[in-house]
């Protein structure tokens, strides 16, 4: 079946370092892949995305690359700060099933410190 | 413009009693989901809704949940009796459609505690 894993958090870093969160996933065919950000107390928003292999989507300097030979969809940002504490889920939407249905990892909550 | 809008924001219950949650899309939007967040895991699907009809239930617990979208606008989800095993945070969403390319937008949503 379709599914997303994430690296476990919680991620702690100091504010301007470079930041890594680890997303694979296992769907058939071509998912369109997505990383969603909820900072606390808010709902869920779309950070970036990317629809076909070696897409990079961008977004508030974040960053992901849609590797198929390693399915995965890695989160990057080179300097991070302290608005950036929240947590973070990679999400796939199959191929198949006709609609937009999200499927979400675990997510992987980031605490930058000052 | 105004996003998706849930109340209440914050609902603790004893277990049995029943329990309800609205979610107002945003304008225009035909599409309305209804997500559920258990702790420490991402959100998954219950319902699905394209104006007032139901066209993904498979993941609802049919038992004891139910949910309407009666003019095609906002929606109410609803849990009788409720169980310990219900608490998490009951999120709606909504999209202009449901085409795979349609963003879905998020409501900040319902955290439920049944004691």
């Amino acid at each position: 079946g379709n599914s997303v894993t994430q690296m476990e958090g919680p991620v702690t870093l100091s504010e301007e370092a470079f930041l890594t969160i680890n997303c694979t996933y296992t769907a058939t065919g071509y998912p369109s892949l997505f990383w969603y950000v909820q900072y606390p107390g808010e709902g869920l928003q779309l950070l970036l995305k990317a629809t076909k292999a070696d897409d990079k989507g961008s977004n508030k300097g974040f960053e992901a690359t849609y590797r198929k030979e390693t399915t995965s969809f890695h989160l990057e940002k080179g300097s991070v700060q302290v608005s950036d504490s929240a947590v973070y889920f990679c999400a796939l939407i199959p191929t198949s099933g006709g609609y937009n249905k999200l499927i979400f990892g675990a997510g992987t909550r980031l605490a930058v410190h000052p | 413009e105004a996003g998706v809008v849930q109340s209440p924001r914050y609902k603790i219950i004893e277990k049995k009693q029943p329990v309800a949650f609205w979610c107002n899309p945003i304008s225009g939007h035909n599409t309305l989901y209804w997500y559920r967040q258990n702790l420490g895991q991402g959100p998954e699907l219950l319902i699905r809704y394209e104006n007032e009809e139901a066209v993904d239930d498979s993941q609802l617990p049919k038992d004891r949940f139910s949910a309407e979208r009666l003019k095609g606008v906002d929606s109410t989800l609803k849990i009788q009796p409720a169980e310990l095993g219900d608490s998490a945070v009951y999120l709606c969403a909504s999209s202009l459609g449901s085409g795979a390319y349609n963003e879905q937008f998020f409501g900040p949503g319902t955290r439920l505690t049944v004691l």
